[in-house]
């Protein structure tokens, strides 16, 4: 129930295009969703992150739909660039009492590219 | 403004040897949790460190032990390296009680042989 399942695992997408990275979850009490974006050799960094209680965010060119009935949420890339080709991670996490932002639970991983 | 940082970046160990992985918060930080990534996978969480104490523990051995210093910089500790061991070891800062942004080193590769 901990867990936040993600596909696809890679990604290939031509320049332009619209990638879209899924996830689904189980436990209800996750309340906080991140995305990051992993560049090899380097710490994941966060991009764009939502709350179950709206159903999309936009920052950029990046966007996050989120279907609380289905339990499963999505990233889209907008005009994608080859600079977009990274390894990108869906999360959730519970707020509690305790700093609950560190025990974040990671999907397993896409792998992107983009195509010039 | 310095951002995560962590030490040493690359490391080769035997089976059965100990290990000690340190990271630096990024300024303002008062909250360290720790991160293994294996090679395709996603992060999974070891603990969390506020106050110089463990505050929440994931699905890890006995054999992973952490500490946190006045400064709030953190080690992490593994006895009795296995093969499995080998991952990229993610240390992440974050302010404690707010649920946002964990900001991310670049991790310590550990390789057991």
């Amino acid at each position: 129930q901990q867990q936040v399942k993600q596909s696809p695992q890679s990604l290939i997408v031509q320049k332009g295009g619209i990638p879209i990275i899924n996830c689904a979850y189980e436990n209800t009490a996750f309340d906080y969703f991140p995305w990051y974006q992993q560049f090899p050799g380097k710490g994941p960094a966060l991009l764009i992150a939502i709350r179950p209680d709206v159903s999309e965010k936009k920052e950029g060119r990046f966007t996050i739909s989120f279907n609380k009935s289905a339990k499963q949420f999505s990233l889209h890339i907008m005009d994608s660039q080859p600079g977009d080709s990274a390894t990108y991670f869906c999360a959730a996490s519970i707020s509690s009492t305790y700093s609950s932002a560190s025990k974040i639970i990671f999907g397993s991983g896409t792998r992107l590219s983009i195509r010039p | 403004d310095a951002g995560v940082t962590q030490s040493p970046t690359h490391l080769i160990k035997t089976r059965g040897q100990q290990v000690t992985l340190r990271c630096s918060p990024k300024s303002g930080h008062d909250t360290v949790s720790w991160y293994q990534q294996a090679l395709g996978q996603g992060p999974q969480f070891i603990f969390q460190y506020y106050e110089e104490e463990e505050r929440q523990r994931g699905n890890f051995p006995d054999r992973f032990s952490g500490h946190q210093f006045p400064n709030y910089s953190s080690e992490l500790n593994v006895n009795a390296l296995l093969l499995g061991d080998s991952a990229l070891y993610l240390c992440a800062s974050s302010l404690w009680g707010a649920t946002g942004e964990l900001f991310f080193g670049e991790g310590s590769r550990l390789t057991v042989l």
